[in-house]
């Protein structure tokens, strides 16, 4: 299995700026992915982390909006750019060591944009 | 395009009741994943599936899987208030060369006292 932080657990940010948000791994991985959950709601799959190469975005979503880095198999950063009120939601990170293997999820990140 | 629907939704009972969600897919895959999500909190893996016929159990949860039927079910036996959560089902795609879990609606369960 795998343990997962986030960071920062919870933010209140104003609209049109940008929050980044880090997700650490305590083993190498494969596989990073990055989540929206409203709530009540299922899962709303952003991105694909790519080590050593750009992210793998869903219908949806943009680089532009959501840029991503995954600088090697144990971290990743999501950042929400120009943020409105309509991006307030529950990012979540995922990582699987391998493919067809279970996913480990991280305790996740509240925003509020105001 | 891969739907994952869950049935039902919602899903009131009794203690010491038996009941099944249902988590049905709409392409082949051949591994099926259940996930627990309390409230407030993040996803817990309860069941990894990986073939046609697989079952697996955890205490009062029992997990199967049919391929053919593309049909998962996740089966609670004599429920406790502790089962109370949100579980979601989730399989997985290979397409173009990336990986990813495409995730089921979620059934929101409630075991009363």
């Amino acid at each position: 299995s795998a343990v997962i932080s986030q960071k920062p657990s919870r933010d209140i940010c104003q609209r049109g700026t940008s929050l980044t948000i880090q997700c650490q791994v305590d083993s190498q991985v494969t596989m990073m992915f990055w989540y929206r959950q409203q709530p009540g709601q299922s899962l709303t799959l952003i991105a694909t982390a790519n080590q050593g190469s750009e992210a793998t975005y869903e219908s949806g979503f943009v680089i532009d909006k959501f840029p991503i880095s995954r600088p090697n198999l144990t971290f990743s950063t999501l950042t929400v750019s120009n943020m409105s009120p309509e991006d307030s939601s529950i990012y979540l990170c995922s990582a699987a060591a391998y493919s067809q293997e279970t996913q480990y999820f991280g305790p996740g990140t509240r925003l509020l944009v105001l | 395009e891969l739907k994952v629907e869950q049935n039902p939704l919602f899903l009131s009972m009794q203690e010491g009741k038996n009941y099944t969600i249902y988590c049905n897919y709409s392409t082949t895959s051949d591994r099926l994943y259940w996930y627990r999500q309390d409230p407030g909190k993040s996803l817990e893996s309860l069941f990894v599936l990986l073939s046609n016929g697989a079952v697996k159990q955890e205490g009062r949860l029992m997990a199967s899987l049919d391929t053919k039927a593309r049909l998962s079910t996740l089966h609670i036996t004599a429920a406790v208030h502790d089962l109370s959560a949100t579980y979601f089902c989730a399989v997985d795609r290979r397409t173009s060369g990336t990986y990813k879990y495409i995730f089921g609606t979620g059934t929101r369960l409630k075991v009363l006292a």
